[in-house]
């Protein structure tokens, strides 16, 4: 059974560079589109951008010019990176996997497991 | 992108059907039939409930459902219990290649 797990620092200052983690394990990193999602304090959900295990990405265009989502297929984990963080930056980091929903067809736009989250503080 | 429209929170009494309705644009909702609802409850994580609109993933209880019509999607709970009290969020492809999701609805079962 797939399982994945943030990790990171939970306090990054204003201006620095938020980056985290996520480690697959039960599974193979090398297939799928891998996530990431924030939310912040109280708030909806937010779609950060995705993965895809050759490499290619995609990102929210909110966010795009500040965030970077990269894969270690040999340490099996993808990890963030957004730089140049506010305050409106402080969320939950979830990351997620959109696998097989049905044979052969798995899409990333539908994310089917998830991190448990890790929260992030922007704060000097 | 802008988020999906959801209200802010509905209620039921065990055994009753509630629905949440999910409103976007001709770029999302109304364009595709890709549309997704996540099950949040409190200091977890979302869990995948419906997607293509209508299906369920295996292990989702067929008391949820989905619907689409125009650019509003809609949520339906049946038979309602005590653990579904929750956070829900629907999500939907865009047209830019990204995902949008709702700005979440919170369920209190009565």
């Amino acid at each position: 059974q797939v399982q994945l797990q943030e990790s990171g620092p939970g306090l990054v200052k204003p201006s620095e560079t938020l980056s985290l983690t996520c480690t697959v394990s039960g599974g193979s990193i090398s297939s799928y589109y891998w996530s990431w999602i924030r939310q912040p304090p109280g708030k909806g959900l937010e779609w950060i951008g995705y993965i895809y295990y050759s490499g290619s990405t995609n990102y929210n265009p909110s966010l795009k010019s500040r965030v970077t989502i990269s894969v270690d297929t040999s340490k099996n984990q993808f990890s963030l990176k957004l730089s140049s963080v506010t305050a409106a930056d402080t969320a939950i980091y979830f990351c997620a996997r959109s696998g097989e929903l049905e044979p052969l067809l798995y899409y990333y736009y539908y994310m089917d497991v998830w991190g448990k989250g890790t929260t992030v503080t922007v704060s000097s | 992108q802008s988020a999906l429209t959801q209200p802010a929170s509905v209620s039921g009494s065990p055994g009753q059907s509630i629905t949440i309705s999910c409103t976007g644009t001709s770029s999302d909702v109304g364009g595709y039939n890709f549309v997704s609802w996540y099950q949040q409850h409190p200091g977890k994580a979302p869990k995948l409930m419906i997607y293509d609109v209508t299906k369920r993933p295996s292990g989702v209880s067929n008391r949820f459902s989905g619907s689409k019509s125009g650019n509003t999607a809609s949520l339906t709970i049946s038979g309602l219990q005590a653990e579904d009290e929750a956070d829900y969020y629907c999500s939907s492809y865009t047209s830019s290649s990204g995902v949008v999701f709702g700005g979440g609805t919170k369920l209190t079962v009565l």
